[in-house]
């Protein structure tokens, strides 16, 4: 199983401000099957991000994934207030059950 | 518009039973695969089942496998999580999770708003 690593727990950042997100595979994710998704309170979870790098429907271009192999990032330049959320990482190669990482929590 | 209904939660003592349903439409239901996410009161995400687009394969998490049972029935528009031999910890929210590429196992798109299933006794 890979298991999934994110970093820090917690960010706690002001609006304007660049957020960057570590999410860290205990082993390599073949083809870069990483997603990044967020969840705000009492929502279910968003896509964000496939492929480790290309945004989902709809996802503004403030928000970026990249990284290759065993590391991964998530970039959210200029943060907006509807941005504090937590985000949580997942791969998605080879066959099921796949895994997530435990969250990074943005706040103010 | 793509829209997923999970019903079937509730309160359920150690060692019961219970069925979870999720109704979806907006998109070809017979062309993706589905899954199940859970999560647990204030904790993170955990991945518990997946189905193909026909049926043909399912998947399962070690930590319900040979307890809970996926399954589908494409004329209906429905996904099902038979569950039994409940434990305190399956105590979640259950999310039906549609899968984002037609026949295949990919990224997850669309996320119903889940259903709470509580175990205790």
């Amino acid at each position: 199983e890979t298991v999934l690593t994110q970093s820090p727990g917690t960010l706690s950042l002001s609006p304007g401000e660049r957020a960057t997100l570590s999410c860290r595979a205990s082993q390599r994710v073949s083809s870069n099957y990483l997603a990044w998704y967020q969840q705000k309170p009492g929502q279910a979870p968003r896509l964000l991000i496939y492929g480790a790098s290309s945004r989902a429907t709809g996802i503004p271009d403030r928000f970026s994934g990249s990284g290759s192999g065993t590391d991964f990032t998530l970039t959210i330049t200029r943060l907006e207030p509807e941005d504090f959320a937590v985000y949580y990482c997942q791969q998605y190669a080879n066959s099921p059950p796949w895994t997530f990482g435990q969250g990074t929590k943005v706040e103010i | 518009e793509v829209q997923l209904v999970e019903s079937g939660g509730g309160l359920v003592q150690p060692g019961g039973s219970l069925r979870l349903s999720c109704s979806a439409s907006g998109f070809t239901f017979d062309s993706f695969a589905m899954h199940w996410v859970r999560q647990a009161p204030g904790k993170g995400l955990e991945y518990v089942s997946a189905i193909t687009y026909n049926g043909g394969s399912t998947y399962y998490a070690d930590s319900v496998k040979g307890r809970f049972t996926i399954s589908r029935d494409n004329s209906k528009n429905t996904l099902y999580l038979q569950m039994s031999s409940l434990r305190v910890e399956d105590t979640a929210v259950y999310h039906c999770v549609k899968d984002s590429r037609s026949r295949s196992l990919w990224s997850l798109d669309y996320w119903g708003q889940g259903t709470l299933v509580t175990v205790s006794s």
